[in-house]
């Protein structure tokens, strides 16, 4: 079965350094997701990214985060200086289509330490 | 801002049903999930409802949505141990695409 894939699945770094997440989505998905969640707190949203571009952000991706979609097969998100607060497991999530229930496909996380 | 529920734990012993409960506040819901965690592995998807829809069945799965008081609820009969997981409720609004979540249901299943 087609999966997510998600490197590093843990990163340790001192604060104010600059941190890539990297995820492979499924090769014939569309749209992309990163998604965090700090230890014993909700799963939020972050991001949606189609085309090329951010569809939609929450007010957590402020300017310290950016996602880019470099070649044909990763996604990437980067924190460019690092807080203590950013500490929290990071998922990333693709879809082949947002009509209907779409459906998202996870990555098993890449979980970040901010020393 | 739109909020999901659910409490913390529950535990079941084996062969008997998990009923796992959730709320929300979004009025707008389109679509409501579950997904399953388990310890090191991602989000899977369990099943969804649509929110013009009352009851799915799925195996042993049975999702029961009532809109009017948006409490969603996930029944897994013949509970297994395999099931001990966590289980995410989570909603997606009419204009967005995005989920949110509720804090997850962690079930533990006792011989």
């Amino acid at each position: 079965e087609p999966e997510v894939t998600q490197t590093p699945s843990h990163q340790v770094t001192q604060m104010g350094q600059e941190v890539i997440l990297r995820c492979v989505p499924i090769s014939n998905h569309l749209y992309f997701y990163w998604y965090r969640q700090i230890l014993g707190q909700k799963v939020e949203f972050l991001v949606s990214f189609y085309n090329n571009e951010i569809s939609e952000k929450s007010e957590i991706f402020d300017d310290q985060f950016s996602v880019e979609r470099p070649d044909g097969s990763n996604f990437t998100l980067k924190i460019r200086s690092t807080k203590l607060e950013d500490s929290a497991m990071y998922f990333c999530a693709s879809s082949g289509a947002v009509s209907g229930a779409n459906v998202l496909t996870f990555g098993a996380g890449s979980r970040l330490t901010v020393l | 801002g739109e909020d999901v529920e659910q409490s913390l734990f529950l535990s079941v012993r084996e062969g008997d049903s998990s009923v796992i409960n959730c709320t929300y506040t979004d009025s707008s819901s389109t679509y409501l999930y579950w997904y399953k965690q388990e310890p090191g592995a991602g989000l899977q998807l369990l099943t969804y409802i649509f929110s013009n829809m009352d009851m799915k069945q799925d195996q042993r799965l049975t999702v029961l949505l009532n809109k009017k008081d948006k409490h969603l609820s996930l029944r897994i009969a013949d509970t297994q141990t395999g099931d001990s997981a966590i289980y995410f409720c989570a909603e997606r609004s009419y204009n967005t695409d995005k989920l949110i979540f509720g804090t997850g249901t962690r079930l533990q299943v006792f011989p």
